[in-house]
């Protein structure tokens, strides 16, 4: 069965320290992770994708097969960072397409 | 392009009362889903469309129907609402194909169930 593991409800950093949110899934073929966030009062929306490889907004996120894992990172983090993450996983078969499981989620609150 | 529209944003419904959710999106997405967010639980998918009149059940579907009789709209509906469907709804939808797993998501409706 496909799980998603974000051990950290509440993560509180300062600004300019680097933030890591952790991610680990259990899936039994090749997985597509992705990392949304959820910013207050907005929709939720995508923020990156391993496959995509990219850095969105300082963000980056490796994804590590051996230990199944896909965290978050961020050297400095910033006020507006502070947000709902979701990790998630879907599979690549046909049959996955628009059908995500998600994390519990972290929330994240950045003070100055 | 208003992107995926919910309706209503809040209701307060007594158990036992029906009602539909009403999710439509102008982007011409094949693929749609309604999820639920409850704290500590993340996400998880109740229903979902591959394509106009194709559904199919998620994770927790129980209690939950749907349909889809165009591209544009998949309402969920609750035929009996119970305590345990308060939550906060999210309607999506993404285009088919491999590497799409970008689903675009509505505001959501808040569901307050007493």
């Amino acid at each position: 069965a496909q799980r998603v593991t974000q051990p950290e409800k509440l993560l509180s950093v300062f600004k300019g320290a680097p933030v890591e949110l952790k991610c680990n899934y259990s899936y039994s073929g090749s997985p597509e992770l992705f990392w949304y966030v959820q910013y207050s009062r907005q929709r939720l929306q995508l923020l990156l994708r391993h496959i995509s490889r990219e850095s969105i907004k300082g963000f980056t996120a490796d994804l590590n097969k051996g230990e199944t894992s896909f965290h978050l990172k961020k050297p400095f983090a910033q006020e507006e960072d502070s947000a709902m993450y979701y990790c998630a996983l879907s599979g690549m078969t046909t049959d996955s397409w628009g059908k995500l499981q998600f994390g519990a989620g972290t929330q994240v609150v950045v003070t100055p | 392009n208003a992107g995926v529209t919910q309706t209503p944003k809040f209701q307060v419904l007594k158990t036992g009362q029906s009602m539909t959710l009403q999710c439509a999106q102008d982007m011409n997405h094949e693929y749609m889903s309604w999820y639920r967010q409850d704290p500590g639980m993340g996400l998880r998918l109740i229903h979902y469309s591959v394509g106009a009149g194709i559904t199919d059940q998620g994770e927790v579907p129980n209690g939950y129907n749907v349909s889809r009789s165009t591209t544009e709209d998949f309402p969920l509906r609750l035929l009996s609402a119970a305590p345990s469907q308060t939550s906060v709804y999210f309607c999506a939808s993404n285009p088919r194909g491999p590497n799409t797993g970008e689903l675009f998501f509505g505001e959501g409706s808040r569901l307050t169930v007493l």
